[in-house]
């Protein structure tokens, strides 16, 4: 257990639809991001939040939004899911807002859109 | 676009073997960091080295940086079946990047 929780591991839905990952980051760290993992992208950087704030945005789509709430923990929303959303879906956190210290993984979400 | 590009794409060795991946980035960097991953799991930090270090030790691992080349190895010596993985390096940028840019991994297998 890394100490990133996250939820839930599997999803399946249809296309359109809307879902929400959830995480919760290691007990002390401040900083969460969102990566997408998928067998033709490799593993992309979606966003980072820093103590709630928004610190970095990478390739994430319109469709897609998050948020890290005042407890730290933060969701992922996906809206009108595609095919080609299906996908591993991986939390960090790290102490800093610097990368220094190295990221702790959660276990992922693996989204199914069909 | 992907920062680090790791070499080769796959590796396969007979245990008890070292193990030798590369990794090349395009910008400068903070630091360079190695991961593991089992299939389909999270990625586990492995080894962090700074831009003002030139090798690192960890256990049964040893990481070099080559600022100049913009190239880092990651040595997995005597290697075990558990070692079976795909290993990803990790690169910040310069000037204020806070996120790490993943490269495109190397799967290892390790044969009994």
């Amino acid at each position: 257990d890394s100490g990133v929780t996250q939820t839930p591991k599997h999803l399946i839905t249809a296309t359109g639809q809307r879902v929400t990952l959830r995480c919760s980051p290691r007990s002390g760290d401040l900083s969460v991001y969102w990566y997408q993992q998928s067998l033709d992208q490799g593993l992309q950087f979606l966003i980072q939040y820093y103590n709630g704030e928004e610190r970095a945005k990478g390739n994430i789509l319109e469709r897609f939004s998050a948020q890290q709430f005042p407890d730290l923990h933060s969701e992922l929303n996906l809206s009108s899911l595609e095919l080609g959303d299906s996908a591993l879906y991986f939390c960090a956190s790290s102490v800093a807002v610097i990368s220094d210290y190295g990221y702790t993984f959660g276990s992922g979400t693996r989204l199914t859109v069909v | 676009s992907q920062q680090g590009e790791e070499d080769p794409q796959a590796l396969s060795i007979q245990e008890g073997e070292n193990a030798t991946m590369n990794c090349s980035y395009k910008t400068s960097i903070n630091n360079l960091q190695w991961y593991r991953q089992n299939s389909g799991r999270g990625l586990v930090h492995l080894i962090l080295i700074r831009s003002n270090e030139r090798e690192k030790h960890s256990g049964r691992l040893r990481v070099t940086l080559d600022t100049s080349k913009k190239s880092s190895s990651l040595l997995i010596t005597a290697s075990r079946a558990a070692d079976t993985a795909s290993y990803f390096c990790a690169t910040d940028a310069n000037f204020g990047n806070e996120k790490l840019t993943f490269g495109t991994g190397t799967r290892l297998t390790i044969i009994p």
